[in-house]
């Protein structure tokens, strides 16, 4: 079983267009993480949340909306997309705010054209 | 605030040789400081980590130790494989409430026969 998935794998799409992400973690933890990878590999943290309550908020344009149901899930929506939107966008969870580890999902490859 | 500097890459060593990719970071008070590493198309895995001043770190073969005087968290192996070939990340958590890992920008390492 996959510990943290995401979907989609790749996302192809238009400029102007709203798009989602989703994931979710089978590993019972509390927290659960955005991060953004550029082309450059480097990675930013974007959001976090502790069993449903938003904790970390870092200066991400107001497109960009965190949703968590429950705590096993964290799902990404962007509005209005941008060029400079395209990256690999990375879902992780860790046990507790702690971040002991961090286990990550396979990201998710956002290309708007 | 706190950052993470890792050395720039491509770092291009045949299998065998000794590696080392260097990590300095600054910080308020006693981070914990890991290395993740990414494996092509795959997400961050935790790699080691060491959460005092004079700890050191080790898993499959690679060591780290948490070094306050320099502020430095080197990464070595001492006989790398082919298999070793992906990006490493040096990353530091500040321990305090609201904040999350904070990573540096990534070295990609390749390992030629």
């Amino acid at each position: 079983d996959t510990a943290v998935s995401q979907t989609p794998k790749y996302l192809v799409t238009q400029m102007g267009n709203d798009k989602s992400i989703k994931c979710e973690q089978n590993l019972g933890h509390d927290t659960m993480y955005w991060y953004k990878q550029d082309s450059k590999k480097f990675l930013k943290i974007m959001f976090s949340y502790n069993n449903k309550e938003l904790i970390i908020n870092e200066t991400v344009p107001n497109r960009f909306s965190p949703k968590s149901p429950d705590k096993a899930h964290l799902n990404l929506h962007i509005n209005s997309l941008e060029l400079g939107d395209s990256a690999v966008y990375f879902c992780a969870s860790s046990p507790g705010t702690g971040v002991e580890k961090l286990f990550f999902g396979s990201g998710t490859q956002l290309s708007v054209l | 605030g706190n950052s993470v500097t890792q050395m720039e890459g491509p770092v291009t060593l045949s299998e065998e040789a000794f590696l080392t990719i260097n990590c300095t970071y600054t910080a308020t008070g006693y981070p914990s400081l890991f290395w993740y590493v990414q494996y092509p198309g795959e997400g961050l895995q935790l790699l080691l980590k060491a959460t005092k001043a004079d700890d050191k770190g080790s898993n499959k073969g690679f060591e780290a130790t948490y070094r306050k005087e320099t502020t430095s968290f080197h990464l070595e192996k001492g006989s790398v494989q082919v298999s070793d070939s992906a990006v490493y990340f040096c990353a530091l958590f500040a321990n305090q409430a609201g904040t999350a890992l904070i990573f540096g920008k990534g070295t990609t390492l390749s390992v030629s026969s």
